[in-house]
């Protein structure tokens, strides 16, 4: 079992919709969790941190957390073209600045 | 403020040789971390810096290297290249004075052997 999983997709959306990316871990001690998003040929983004449980919104994007579960997950309201890239999600124990990264969900958003 | 910088951006190398990547952090941060994209394998961690000292380390072999300076800039060395060292590089940078860990990535360099 991989320790972060994602569906690699392509998940395709239209213009305007919102789109939901979700992901799994394994380990129970992660406690910080993070969204990237990746254009091709491109470095990682940071797009959304979240380390409690529950919903933490930041304009378009709402990333959700439930450690009971442990799933994350991140919303894109209103999504555009542009929001089409690979979005990775990472995760880590506390106090570890090593991220372990799930394999990416590529996303297409048709105009 | 300037971002994470890194150098070479490309680089081509032969199998066998050896090859140190540069990375400048984010102004203030101490932690360093660095880490290789593939297409197969995604992004992996390699290591991780602080104060001069590796903190955490990732599944590599031997062959990858890395130390960090006073002024918090880092480098990694990769020797005896293999085709399978061709990937991205990313190094990264983070404050333990933020909450939480977050991470901020450079640019990359990218490493092709051949």
């Amino acid at each position: 079992q991989k320790e972060v999983e994602q569906n690699s997709g392509p998940l395709s959306v239209p213009e305007g919709a919102i789109a939901s990316l979700n992901c799994t871990y394994s380990d129970r001690g992660s406690q910080s969790f993070f969204w990237y998003r990746q254009y091709s040929g491109k470095s990682p983004e940071l797009i959304m941190s979240i380390y409690s449980n529950g919903d933490k919104e930041d304009g378009r994007f709402t990333a959700q957390l439930n450690k009971a579960s442990q799933y994350v997950s991140l919303l894109i309201r209103d999504s555009q073209p542009s929001d089409s890239a690979t979005y990775l999600c990472a995760v880590s124990l506390t106090g570890r600045r090593a991220l372990t990264f799930g394999s990416g969900t590529r996303l297409q958003v048709q105009p | 403020k300037a971002g994470v910088t890194q150098t070479p951006r490309y680089l081509i190398k032969t199998r066998g040789q050896q090859v140190t990547l540069s990375c400048s952090p984010i102004s203030g941060h101490r932690s360093v971390s660095w880490y290789q994209q593939t297409p197969g394998q995604g992004l992996q961690f390699l290591f991780e810096y602080f104060s001069e000292t590796q903190r955490n380390k990732g599944n590599f072999p031997g062959r990858f290297s890395g130390r960090q300076f006073s002024n918090s800039r880092s480098e990694m060395n990769v020797s005896t290249l293999e085709l399978g060292d061709s990937a991205l590089y990313l190094c990264a940078s983070s404050s333990d004075s933020e909450s939480g860990n977050t991470i901020y990535f450079g640019e990359g360099s990218w490493l092709t052997v051949v």
